[in-house]
């Protein structure tokens, strides 16, 4: 089976821009989360759908959305980009709650 | 609040010297408790997933087990490949589905 995929891998951005990124998860598995890497912070949840529908939220700003398709791919949107938004922008997949999630390679987006 | 500590945050062992790496945790509820494996520049990697107290589970050179307060992650006679940052998260009971992590244990094998 084919593991999660995100991309693009790499994206470089200016303060104000906005930028979108994609999630592929597993063949079969319906539940999708988001996570934000950065060094001082370590992994920081942001939100996680299933079926469409955004099921749990993390505490990050408004300028963080995302979406879920029926063929359960996501997208995460940043809009008005910051500096302190450059990390390595992480999605990983699960059949449903409860179970293990995995991680695709992530997104380093890096804002100049 | 939630919260899950890892130490030590770096480790530096030679080969063939085993150690445990310490994941503790205060939750209102465990629902289960995830090891993984993250090399620099890559996404982690799914190693063991533990759901009560007692538990263990055990893949090649690595041994999680899980008590109440914290879970171990033994590494027995450790090669240079097993270098990387070992991530240690909790899955908390009430609805809300998402993952807790540490910031991680740097662990380092020389040859």
């Amino acid at each position: 089976k084919a593991g999660v995929t995100q991309t693009p891998r790499y994206l470089i951005k200016t303060r104000g821009q906005q930028v979108t990124l994609s999630c592929s998860p597993i063949s079969g598995h319906r539940s999708v989360s988001w996570y934000q890497q950065t060094p001082g912070q370590g992994l920081q949840f942001l939100f996680e759908y299933f079926s469409e529908t955004q099921r749990n939220k993390g505490n990050f700003p408004g300028r963080f959305s995302g979406r879920q398709f029926s063929n359960s791919r996501s997208e995460m949107n940043v809009s008005t980009l910051e500096l302190g938004d450059s990390a390595l922008y992480l999605c990983a997949s699960s059949t449903n709650r409860g179970e293990t999630q995995y991680f695709g390679p992530g997104t380093r987006l890096l804002v100049l | 609040e939630d919260q899950v500590t890892q130490s030590p945050e770096a480790l530096r062992l030679q080969e063939g010297e085993s150690s445990s790496l310490n994941c503790s945790y205060t939750v209102s509820g465990l629902r289960g408790l995830f090891w993984y494996r993250q090399d620099p520049g890559k996404g982690p990697e799914f190693l063991f997933t533990l759901y009560s107290a007692g538990e263990e589970k055990e893949k090649e050179r690595l041994k999680a087990t899980l008590t109440k307060k914290e879970s171990f992650l033994h590494i027995t006679a450790p090669k240079p490949e097993d270098s990387a940052t070992y991530l240690c998260a909790v899955l908390t009971q009430g609805g809300s589905e998402k993952l807790v992590f540490g910031k991680g244990t740097k662990l380092t094998v020389n040859p």
